[in-house]
């Protein structure tokens, strides 16, 4: 099946400062890439829809300017936490889909820990 | 706006029992449902996918099933291992691929 590569897997960083997370489809061209957020026990919360080549769309009560989301290829999006806080804290997972057969089995990255100390 | 809800939220049983995980959704306007099962800090695995136009989905023994028009959706997970402890979330996908997901539900088999 399609693969999402998510990278990193786990980062801690200081208070203030950026974290970029990478998404890479693999074998697909990933048109469309879905950001979401975890806290613990929780379920996930949709942040944001990035298409390729535009602005990412992003869900009521999600900053924009704090999380910059790029999708500049079909293959690649990144999601960028600004000046991060404690309260960013969370998992953080990428989804998309093989355009060639739309609203079938979402494909998901691996997840990334976010610790902000 | 969608909403998803499962129950129960939290189950504990004893290995080999058959067991039932329910989903519910607000809006019947869906174009498939996804049953996921997620282990503690990792990722998504992606369990079983039901089309609207499918009442049923069966791999080993997971059975899913869909009611599109009642708004639900039941996993059946038949003779439980201490291996299928995890965490199972639904989701549901309507006409913009968005997943909504639901609340989950944390299982846990002890031997």
């Amino acid at each position: 099946g399609a693969v999402v590569s998510q990278h990193p897997s786990w980062v801690i960083c200081k208070s203030g400062t950026s974290v970029k997370i990478e998404c890479r489809s693999l074998d697909f061209q990933a048109t469309t890439m879905f950001w979401y957020r975890q806290f613990p026990k929780q379920s996930l919360m949709l942040m944001a829809t990035s298409n390729e080549g535009s602005k990412a769309t992003y869900e009521q009560g999600v900053e924009k300017d704090k999380f910059l989301i790029n999708h500049a290829s079909l293959t690649l999006s990144t999601l960028t936490v600004t000046s991060a806080h404690p309260e960013d804290s969370s998992f953080y997972i990428c989804s998309s889909f093989d355009r060639a057969r739309p609203f079938t089995e979402a494909f998901f990255g691996q997840g990334t820990r976010l610790t902000v100390v | 706006k969608q909403e998803v809800t499962q129950i129960p939220a939290a189950l504990s049983v004893p290995e080999g029992e058959n067991l039932v995980l329910n989903c519910s959704f607000t809006d019947s306007a869906i174009y498939n449902l996804q049953w996921f099962r997620q282990d503690p800090g990792k990722g998504l695995t992606s369990l079983l996918l039901i089309q609207s136009s499918q009442r049923e989905q069966t791999s080993g023994r997971l059975n899913a099933s869909l009611d599109k028009s009642s708004g639900r959706s039941t996993l059946y997970i038949a003779a439980s291992q201490p291996g299928d402890s995890a965490t199972y979330l639904c989701a549901v996908t309507g006409n913009t691929d968005k997943l909504i997901f639901g609340t989950g539900t944390r299982l846990q088999v002890f031997p």
